[in-house]
Order: structure tokens, then C-alpha cells, then sequence
């Protein structure tokens, strides 16, 4: 089953408006952590956001900040004042425990984000 | 503070033959990971080091990849024979061993294998 939901295979923006990238997760750990990375066109990834399970405030880091419901296994990626340079790949990734006690993040499939003139 | 390097960065093989990637991750990084990025997709882990021994490689094709970690810092994978299947991104990236941090990933800048 899939861990880490991304249904969005592509958005569009204009510049300087605000976008929401979406994700849902699945997990039966009460202790995880969330993350946004942004993969340009170049193949490096990028982290950008952290949020943890127990942090009672939505996580924000500049222009992005996480809208994170947990009831509802979302943690959306909020980008406001879109730029061009934003235009790359977006990956939401889940820290889970493995079975051997060790950790690792698992990745959803993806949005492609555009940013138009 | 040097980030995680990789070698090489683009790599063009015939089926059946073999590749090796190379990884140095972030000096003091204990956990070092193998992630493969097919075209497309996001990035599936292969293989989790933890200093020098492995604490996953579940979804490593064992038949043909195999990766190590000698004395705990750099690490090789390798591909023995390459099907077409194995074209794709391989992301080597590296964490510190900190229970309190958030467990947050650095990544190299990825080797590109293509197999024709």
C-alpha cells in the first residue's frame, strides 16, 4: 500500500500567487516526521520543510509553510509569492522505522510544479 | 561544510555490463542511503548503511546490485549484469546519528545511468 499520496501529477501557477501542493499519508506510528524536498530540473534534492507529529504548530520556513491536519493524514506544501526558479519537482516523504529499529524516509511520486510569467 | 559527493555524474552502459557508483557522504554522517529514481517517480530506497553494516536492503535486487561500506564512510554500489530496467537516477545521501534531529536527509547531486 502506498505510503505517501501525491495526486497531483502537474500544477500551474502564475508568478507571485500563492500554490498548494498536496499530500496524504499513512502510517500507524504515533512518531513520524513529514517532509517537502524540491527537485530541479538539475536532479539535486532540496530539502525545505520539516514537520514532526507531536509539533503543535504548522511548520514554516519562509515563503513555504506546511498546512498540516492531522486527523486527516494531509500535510499539504503551501508556496506563496510564487517565483519562477520555484518551477522543479516537489516529493513529500514520510520518516518511518523500519523493522530493524533504524529509520528511513519513504517518497510519494511527486508534482511537478510550473511557474508561469 | 562539504556536501555529499558522487561519481560518476552520467554513466552509458549496454545491457550485461557492469557499473559502479561511487558515494562520500557528509564528514561525521553515520547513516549513509541508496536511493534509485526511475524517471518519473520518487526516489525507492535500495540499500540504509548504518556506519559500516546494513540495517536495510529489503528492496535490493540482490541478484545483480550490491553495494558496501568499508570502514564506515565512503560507500560503492554496483550493478552486475544492467538490465534496461536500470535506467535511472542513483541518489547516494547521508544523515547524521542524532535521535533528537528530525531525521532530515542530505542528498548528493545523483549519478545518471542509462543502459541501452
Amino acid at each position: 500500500a502506498q505510503k505517501i499520496t501525491q495526486t497531483q501529477p502537474g500544477m500551474f501557477v502564475q508568478e507571485k500567487e500563492a500554490v498548494t501542493l498536496d499530500c496524504t499519508y499513512d502510517t500507524s506510528d504515533p512518531s513520524y516526521g513529514l517532509f517537502w524536498y524540491k527537485q530541479p530540473s538539475s536532479g539535486e534534492m532540496i530539502f525545505l520543510i520539516y514537520q514532526g507529529s507531536y509539533d503543535q504548530q504548522n511548520a514554516t520556513e519562509g515563503r513555504y509553510s506546511l498546512n498540516f491536519q492531522k486527523a486527516r493524514k494531509s500535510a499539504n506544501l503551501v508556496i506563496s509569492a510564487s517565483q519562477l526558479g520555484d518551477s522543479a519537482m516537489y516529493f513529500c516523504a514520510m520518516r518511518e522505522r523500519t523493522q530493524g529499529g533504524s529509520e528511513k524516509l519513504v517518497f510519494g511520486k511527486g508534482t511537478k510544479l510550473t511557474v508561469n510569467p | 561544510e562539504a556536501g555529499v559527493a558522487q561519481s560518476p555524474r552520467y554513466k552509458i552502459i549496454e545491457k550485461r555490463q557492469s557499473v559502479a557508483f561511487w558515494c562520500n557522504p557528509i564528514s561525521g554522517h553515520a547513516t549513509l542511503y541508496w536511493y534509485q529514481q526511475i524517471l518519473g517517480q520518487g526516489p525507492k530506497l535500495l540499500i540504509q548503511f548504518q556506519n559500516n553494516g546494513v540495517v536495510d536492503d529489503s528492496q535490493l535486487p540482490k541478484d545483480r546490485f550490491s553495494a558496501e561500506r568499508l570502514k564506515g564512510v565512503d560507500s560503492t554500489l554496483k550493478i552486475q549484469p544492467a538490465k534496461l530496467e536500470d535506467s535511472a537516477v542513483y541518489l547516494c545521501a547521508s544523515s547524521p546519528q542524532d535521535r533528537g534531529g528530525t531525521g532530515e536527509l542530505f542528498f548528493g547531486e545523483g549519478s545518471r545511468l542509462t543502459v541501452l
